[in-house]
C-alpha cells in the first residue's frame, strides 16, 4: 500500500496570508490527524477526522481548521498566518487501532 | 500541562551497547503507550507499544518497560546501531476517550550511536 501522501512539501507564505495543506491517507484508513511540531512545543495534536467528522480538537485558535472528503482525503487551513506558525505540518492515518498512526513526511511551513 | 515527559533531550551511546530511553507521564487514566522514531525530513514511524496490563514488551531489539506505580516507562535498545540514531518520541492515546489519532507525545530524545 502507498504510504500517508502530504502536499506540498515546503510552502513559504507571508504574515497574513492563508494556507492550505493536503493529506492522502493510507487506502482503508478512516481517521487522520493533524499534527504541528515546533523546536519549542514538541508535537502538538491539532485535530483528528473519521468519516468527514471532526472528533477531537487540540488547543488550537480558531485560525486552524481541517476537513476530511468522502474518500478520507483531508485539508487543513490556516488562515492569517503569523510569523509562529512557522512549523512542520504533519498528518496521519489509522486504522481502529489506538494510537498506532502512519505518519507522512509532513509539510514544512515558513512565515516571513 | 506536559503529561508526557521526556527529561532527557539527548542521549549518546556506544556502537553494541544498550541504550535506554526514559519517559514519565503524569495522567493515571494513560493505559496505553507507544514509541516512535522520526529521522530529519520524515514523518514519526511506529516502533513498538505497551498496554498497561503488561510491564514488559519484547520486539528484536527493542523492550519497553512499563512502571505503573512510578508512572515510567522507558524503552531498551540492544544492542545499539547506527541507523538507530533519530529522534525517539514516546506517547500516550487519549486517556478514556474513543479517539483513534490523538496522541499526547514527549518532547523527544535525540539518540546518536557511534560506531
Amino acid at each position: 500500500k502507498a504510504g500517508v501522501t502530504q502536499t506540498p512539501r515546503y510552502l513559504i507564505k507571508t504574515r497574513g496570508q492563508q494556507v492550505t495543506l493536503s493529506c492522502s491517507p493510507i487506502s482503508g484508513h478512516r481517521s487522520v490527524s493533524w499534527y504541528q511540531q515546533t523546536p519549542g512545543q514538541g508535537l502538538q495534536f491539532l485535530f483528528e477526522y473519521f468519516s468527514e467528522t471532526q472528533r477531537n480538537k487540540g488547543n488550537f485558535p480558531g485560525r486552524f481548521s481541517g476537513r476530511q472528503f468522502s474518500n478520507s482525503r483531508s485539508e487543513m487551513n490556516v488562515s492569517t498566518l503569523e510569523l509562529g506558525d512557522s512549523a512542520l505540518y504533519l498528518c496521519a492515518s489509522s486504522e481502529i487501532i489506538q494510537g498506532k498512526l502512519f505518519f507522512g513526511s509532513g509539510t514544512q511551513l515558513s512565515v516571513l | 500541562d506536559q503529561q508526557v515527559k521526556q527529561n532527557s533531550p539527548s542521549l549518546s551511546v556506544q556502537e553494541g551497547r544498550i541504550s535506554i530511553l526514559n519517559c514519565d507521564y503524569t495522567n493515571s487514566m494513560f493505559d496505553y503507550f507507544l514509541w516512535y522514531k522520526k529521522y530529519p525530513a520524515e514523518g514519526p514511524t511506529f516502533l513498538i507499544s505497551i498496554s498497561s496490563i503488561k510491564d514488559k514488551n519484547e520486539d528484536g531489539r527493542f523492550t519497553v518497560f512499563l512502571n505503573k506505580s512510578a508512572k515510567h516507562l522507558s524503552l531498551h535498545i540492544v544492542p545499539s546501531q547506527p541507523g538507530d540514531s533519530a529522534v525517539y518520541f514516546c506517547a500516550a492515546p487519549n486517556a478514556g476517550g474513543t479517539s483513534y489519532g490523538k496522541l499526547t507525545f514527549g518532547q523527544g530524545t535525540i539518540l546518536t550511536v557511534h560506531p
